[in-house]
């Protein structure tokens, strides 16, 4: 199946720093990509979606400026957490769909866990 | 907004003993789609199911999608340690690619 690889998969920062999280499709050119944050046992919440070329769309309550998101190529979306304070810390999981329409599976990077101390 | 809805949040069973999971959606979906994820892992996609009424199986894993397409079960028959994880249905947002995700269930297994 598809691969994507997320990158850092850990990282520990402190705060008030930004942290920038990457995320890319290795076999597959992606127009959308997705970012979710998922709290302990907790489910996974849409944040954004990411669309190459343009700007990101943002759920409900989620802020832009707090959360950049770059799609700057078919394969590589960024998400930066600016400013990054303790309540941050969660773990930040990008999706892509490999084929364009509806009916279709998505594909996971591996997730990074971000502690912000 | 559209939502869908999972139960049970936690299930611990012995090993051997069957498990279930519900999902119900506010809306119709096009297709249901399941995941797994084990502890300290990703989603990993399981299986799509489109059609209404539509049954499929992998090994002891039988998904079913309801006839009004607005709900889906998950049913594992003689768990295994190796099914422990928490199990998320999804759906997909009418008229969009993002998927709205279930609260998952978490199934926990005593050997």
């Amino acid at each position: 199946g598809a691969v994507v690889s997320q990158h850092p998969s850990r990282v520990i920062c402190k705060s008030g720093t930004s942290v920038k999280i990457e995320c890319r499709s290795l076999d597959f050119q992606a127009t959308t990509m997705f970012w979710y944050r998922q709290f302990p046992k907790k489910s996974l919440m849409l944040m954004a979606t990411s669309n190459e070329g343009s700007k990101a769309t943002y759920e409900q309550g989620v802020e832009k400026d707090k959360f950049l998101i770059n799609h700057a190529s078919l394969t590589l979306s960024t998400l930066t957490v600016t400013s990054a304070h303790p309540e941050d810390s969660s773990f930040y999981i990008c999706s892509a769909l490999p084929h364009k329409g509806h009916d279709t599976e998505a594909f996971f990077g591996q997730g990074t866990r971000l502690t912000v101390v | 907004g559209q939502q869908v809805m999972q139960i049970p949040q936690y299930q611990h069973v012995q090993e051997g003993e069957d498990f279930t999971t519900y999902c119900n959606s506010s809306t119709t979906l096009s297709n249901i789609q399941w995941y797994k994820q084990r502890p300290g892992g990703h989603p990993v996609f399981l299986i799509q199911l489109v059609k209404s009424g539509e049954v499929k199986k992998q090994k002891r894993l039988t998904f079913q999608f309801g006839e009004a397409k607005k709900n889906s079960s998950l049913h594992i028959t003689a768990t295994q340690t190796t099914d422990v994880g928490t199990y998320f249905c999804a759906g997909p947002i009418q008229g969009a690619q993002k998927l709205v995700f279930g609260q998952g269930t978490r199934l926990t297994i005593n050997p």
